[in-house]
């Protein structure tokens, strides 16, 4: 079955100790991405992935960091957390930027 | 910068009437994408449909259109014949390039439109 799979679905973590938040998709999909979704803010994207080895910042990366190793997997690393990332994050893929993207289920983190 | 503004927190609409829901943008890359989907309550991320800024007519997919005007700079979603099942909230998202107009990876969300089909 074609999918985005996330680990972990749920997560209750304390200030400061690192996190990684895994991504993984099985359609060879050359473009992947992460969003943090808030209420009233909608989606806003952390960063993605056009291509192996080729990353870039959406428009809240700051305390976030990701690397694009192989083609499948986009783990996203949060070094050292703080309450304010307190949120649901989305991984997504696409076979390339310009087509429709698809999503994981979605990791709900909270940063005590 | 690119931008998505989604006027409607909520909307109302009877079963098996059509409802639009709007979503403006603000560009000026003349290339682009954009995008609606839908959130059910249960919180997946669901494609709905898509038009890019030089395709000739709207889109459509099923029961889902696009109102695509261009010089306007809107792209609301109409959904016909409405469903319970619509019920949900609808995000209207646009792809565009980078601060250093290196790819078009960027993806700007509205904040949403949650909305309730009743019987």
């Amino acid at each position: 079955e074609a999918q985005v799979t996330q680990n972990p679905r749920y997560l209750i973590t304390v200030t400061g100790k690192k996190l990684t938040v895994t991504c993984s998709q099985n359609m060879n999909h050359e473009y992947m991405s992460w969003y943090r979704q808030d209420p009233g803010l909608g989606l806003r994207q952390i960063y993605y992935s056009m291509n192996v080895e080729v990353t870039d910042k959406g428009d809240v990366p700051e305390g976030y960091k990701v690397s694009r190793k192989e083609k499948r997997n986009f783990p996203l690393i949060l070094e050292s957390p703080s309450p304010n990332q307190t949120s649901l994050y989305f991984c997504a893929s696409s076979f390339r930027a310009v087509n429709e993207q698809f999503f994981g289920p979605g990791t709900r983190l909270t940063v005590l | 910068a690119q931008k998505i503004t989604q006027t409607q927190p909520g909307m109302f609409v009877q079963e098996k009437e059509a409802v639009t829901l709007d979503c403006t943008y603000d560009t000026s890359d003349p290339s682009y994408g954009l995008f609606w989907y839908k959130q059910p309550s249960s919180g997946e991320m669901i494609f709905l449909i898509y038009q890019g800024s030089y395709d000739q007519q709207n889109a459509t997919e099923g029961r889902y259109s696009l109102n695509f005007q261009k010089a306007r700079k809107s792209a609301n979603l109409v959904i016909s014949a409405s469903q319970l099942g619509d019920s949900a909230m609808y995000f209207c998202a646009m792809r565009g390039r980078n601060a250093g107009g290196t790819s078009y990876g960027k993806l700007t969300f509205g904040q949403g439109t949650i909305l309730t089909v009743h019987p």
